[in-house]
């Protein structure tokens, strides 16, 4: 599974958009992009997920690149609750791979009022 | 629908002891996955089982086990305890081989 890079840390404000990036520059052609949160001492908790065409469900929004190489996840506004710390994830969704998620150290999102 | 439930949710052991804790996974789900969280390494790979078999183990000693009964149901062991395997073991399930994984709050363990 390709690397991801994300930055350590960021601020945003309450009701602002938190626009978070990670980069996954060797991402090879069946390899999909995860986005996953932690909340202080909880499990991680999964937020979407895309191949290469832009999602969006109830949580946030995914903007994939056309290269692929890069993808930021869109929370539209972001509330105290959205403090936590934000997992980008390249997988493969082969039948040998679905419980192995390799997570790096994420970007942890401070969201202040 | 219930959640992954893991089990004990804290607890403390010494040096050289063993362990063994307990995941349902959400009803429905076959694969059952474990993690080790540590402020050092972060979150860690262990092992996945399906349909009772183990399909994915990650890069750690073998001392850290696991096994899945016929209903699912998931449980890890790690024997003869170090002070390093002080974390917080986190169990995941998923319904089919591909999209999300759900994660349960974990099962904080203590090594003294």
């Amino acid at each position: 599974d390709a690397k991801t890079t994300q930055p350590p840390s960021m601020d945003c404000a309450e009701g602002r958009a938190a626009n978070l990036p990670c980069n996954h520059s060797t991402i090879s052609g069946n390899e999909y992009v995860y986005w996953y949160r932690q909340i202080h001492s909880q499990g991680p908790q999964y937020i979407i997920h895309g191949l290469k065409n832009n999602e969006t469900n109830e949580m946030a929004s995914l903007i994939i690149t056309e290269d692929r190489k890069s993808s930021t996840l869109i929370l539209p506004h972001a509330t105290l609750r959205d403090t936590a710390v934000y997992y980008c994830i390249v997988r493969s969704d082969g039948s040998s791979n679905t419980g192995k998620l390799i997570f790096g150290q994420g970007t942890t999102l401070q969201v202040k009022p | 629908k219930a959640g992954v439930t893991q089990t004990p949710r804290y607890l403390i052991k010494t040096r050289g002891q063993q362990v063994t804790l307990s995941c349902s996974p959400i009803s429905g789900h076959r694969s059952v996955s474990w993690y080790q969280q540590t402020p050092g390494q972060g979150l860690q790979f262990l092992f996945e089982y399906f349909s009772e078999t183990q399909r994915n183990k990650g890069n750690f000693p073998g001392r850290f086990s696991g096994r899945q009964f016929s209903n699912s149901r998931s449980e890890m062991n790690v024997s003869t305890l170090e002070l390093g395997d002080s974390a917080l073991y986190l169990c995941a399930s998923s319904f089919r081989e591909a999209g999300e994984l759900f994660f349960g709050e974990g099962s904080r363990l203590t090594v003294l």
